[in-house]
């Protein structure tokens, strides 16, 4: 079967760094999505990966190593609004988006 | 640009009575277009999605349906609501353009409460 794993909730301080993790067990990989959800909203996209090594946009960062099957997500700097869920999604070999269940992150002042 | 249009955002409907989301998308043609569902605290759940007109791929077994009478028109549907069917409902689209980047563009999504 497919799996993708994530940490349920994190929890981190206003201003510091933390890494959201994701491990997957998928049939074929054509890359690896980050969404940010706000509850009550759609999630929105943050970052795709498909080759191994580090992407960097702004404060956001997101690791992809194909032979572990694990990605992560770094975020710097946090702010309150960074406060979300963080959705991991694999495309398979049929091209479908495979999800995580996401890692909702708390940020504390 | 290409924007999603889902309605309504909110939705409390009795068990037992039909309901009828719909999605529609603009600028852009021929998509492929999906209904999600998440339960609260969990993650998005494929329930259907279609490739063509007429076309639909179902991923569970449920009680809803969906339907694409038009190219850029995807619909979800049940003839009667179980107190279960209640969640967030996501209707999303992604292009054949560029088969290796499948990112889903998502609509503000529908709140369904079934009581």
């Amino acid at each position: 079967g497919q799996n993708i794993d994530q940490p349920t909730e994190m929890t981190a301080t206003e201003g510091a760094i933390v890494q959201i993790n994701c491990t997957y067990q998928t049939s074929g990989f054509n890359g690896l999505f980050w969404y940010q959800q706000h509850a009550g909203e759609a999630p929105t996209f943050l970052s795709y990966n498909v080759l191994d090594g580090l992407e960097e946009k702004g404060r956001f960062s997101s690791f992809l190593s194909r032979s572990k099957g694990y990605s992560y997500l770094l975020l710097k700097e946090l702010q309150m609004k960074d406060s979300a869920s963080y959705l991991c999604a694999v495309v398979d070999s049929n091209y479908q988006l495979i999800w995580g269940a996401g890692t909702k992150l708390i940020i504390k002042p | 640009s290409q924007t999603i249009h889902q309605w309504p955002a909110t939705l409390v409907q009795p068990v037992g009575s039909p309901l009828s989301l719909e999605c529609t998308v603009e600028g852009t043609s021929n998509p492929n277009l999906y209904w999600y569902r998440q339960a609260a605290g969990r993650g998005l759940q494929l329930l259907f999605y279609s490739v063509g007109i007429g076309q639909i791929s179902s991923e569970v077994p449920q009680n809803l349906s969906a339907s694409r009478p038009q190219d850029r028109q995807f619909i979800l549907s049940s003839k009667k609501l179980l107190l279960s069917d209640s969640g967030f409902y996501l209707c999303a689209w992604s292009s054949k353009a560029d088969r290796v980047n499948t990112e889903a563009f998502f609509g503000q999504g529908t709140r369904l409460t079934v009581v």
